[in-house]
């Protein structure tokens, strides 16, 4: 099963900031939180991924709490191209390559 | 920027068939992955591979599943006696480091699956 829990939908208006969250609570000291969404049925694309510290490159910043048991994807200004399911995965570096996909958060940029 | 392909973006198969999903990886990655989804449901992994050998897999990867890297570009699953439930998309993914250290996995778009 899947560490994460995030809420399934949400929306967004276009040019706002989308903020997504995502529960890790049971999160070890060597996992990393990756980011990866989906845009219809296309292969998973990566976005972000970061240990404790707040990340950010050219498509989003990622907040982490300081207990590390939760995190928040923003993507500063939503656009339509932005719609898509959104995974927060937590893995760490040890004991196993694969990524374990929850459910996601259905985000969908409203005009 | 370097990106994961596959081939064919779609199969169409008979149950009992045989079947190859190709893939080919971004070129200087050295782990390489299959992961399937069943329409409206999870992405699941199926198996991970390195140095020429299966480095992990699920229980969905059964006898019936096979992955090959047979050159240095292209890495296959295959699925020898094809069931209705193998209906799904099929991603590639590839890394440049597998566990030990960060490195995030590249997908390829898929290739969608139909079993009759």
């Amino acid at each position: 099963d899947a560490k994460t829990t995030q809420p399934p939908s949400m929306d967004c208006a276009e040019g706002r900031a989308a903020n997504l969250p995502c529960n890790h609570s049971t999160i070890s000291g060597n996992e990393y939180v990756y980011w990866y969404r989906q845009i219809h049925s296309q292969g998973p694309q990566y976005i972000i991924h970061g240990l404790k510290n707040n990340e950010t490159n050219e498509m989003a910043s990622l907040i982490i709490t300081e207990d590390r048991k939760s995190s928040t994807l923003i993507l500063p200004h939503a656009t339509l191209r932005d719609t898509a399911v959104y995974y927060c995965i937590v893995r760490g570096t040890s004991g196993t390559y694969k990524y374990i996909f929850g459910t996601g958060t259905r985000l969908k940029v409203l005009a | 920027e370097p990106e994961v392909t596959q081939t064919p973006s779609h199969q169409v198969t008979q149950m009992g068939q045989e079947v190859i999903l190709r893939c080919v990886p971004i070129s200087n990655h050295l782990y390489f992955y299959w992961y399937r989804q069943i329409l409206g449901q999870k992405v699941e992994f199926l198996v991970s591979f390195y140095n020429n050998e299966i480095s992990e897999k699920s229980e969905i990867f059964d006898d019936q599943f096979s992955v090959e890297r047979p050159d240095g570009s292209n890495f296959t699953l295959k699925i020898r006696s094809t069931k209705l439930e193998d209906s799904a998309m099929y991603f590639c993914a590839s890394s440049e480091s597998g566990r030990s250290v960060v490195s995030e996995q590249f997908f390829g778009p898929g290739t969608r699956l139909t079993v009759l």
